[in-house]
């Protein structure tokens, strides 16, 4: 199995802050790397896809990066609505592992 | 708009068989998707549980170890879950999911998940 793995595991951050998580997969994933947004008793929310693609509908303050094993998510500018916890998620193989998930918290 | 919607038994006794039943709105079951099941443990993370095409071609998590069968029904416009011989361990939001066809495309759209606690 492909293991993905965060960091941090959680953070404080405050409103207009810039955060960044990283994932890295255990082996060379490409760019089959996608990103989920989870509030709490909620859902998952499909961010972003293919490592760097947004989502339809999803703000631009969110970007991702990377190709291979490492690989980012960036929020430019954090916003009330942003505290949540982010998990990252392959999809070159199964099973279809996750990272996780980072808990991106208030300061 | 696609929506999905998870439904069965929110509770199963010790060396039971769990069964949910995803229905989907919006989308046909024979579209070009993959059709997943990801659940979550209180307090943890996601875990990719499995994924079935309309054809009947499953992809399975092998922790699971033969456990879990998924299943389509074209006539209904749904899939389901079976989990058989759970214990506590299998207690979790269950969440079904639409996934695109190729590797580049994640699970875009989810249902809105249901609780299953395996107790006696």
């Amino acid at each position: 199995d492909i293991q993905m793995t965060q960091s941090p595991s959680s953070l404080s951050a405050s409103v207009g802050d810039r955060v960044t998580i990283t994932c890295r997969a255990s082996q060379n994933i490409g760019t089959y790397l996608h990103w989920y947004q989870q509030k709490p008793g909620k859902a998952p929310k499909f961010l972003i896809y293919a490592a760097s693609s947004l989502q339809s509908g999803v703000p631009s303050r969110f970007s991702g990066s990377g190709s291979g094993t490492d690989f980012t998510l960036t929020i430019s500018s954090l916003q009330p609505e942003d505290f949540a916890t982010y998990s990252c998620q392959q999809t070159y193989s199964t099973p279809r592992t996750f990272g996780q998930g980072t808990k991106v918290e208030i300061k | 708009q696609v929506q999905l919607q998870e439904s069965g038994p929110g509770l199963v006794k010790p060396s039971g068989t769990l069964s949910l039943t995803c229905a989907v709105s919006g989308d046909s079951i024979s579209s070009n998707n993959w059709w997943t099941w990801v659940r979550q443990p209180p307090g943890k993370g996601l875990e990719w549980i499995g994924e079935i095409y309309h054809s009947g071609n499953t992809n399975y998590n092998p922790s699971l170890r033969g456990r879990v069968t998924i299943s389509v029904d074209k006539s209904k416009n749904q899939f389901s879950l079976k989990l058989s011989s759970v214990t506590a361990a299998d207690t979790a939001v269950y969440y079904c999911a639409r996934k695109g066809p190729v590797a580049a495309v994640g699970m875009d759209v989810w249902g809105q998940g249901t609780t299953v606690t395996v107790s006696s």
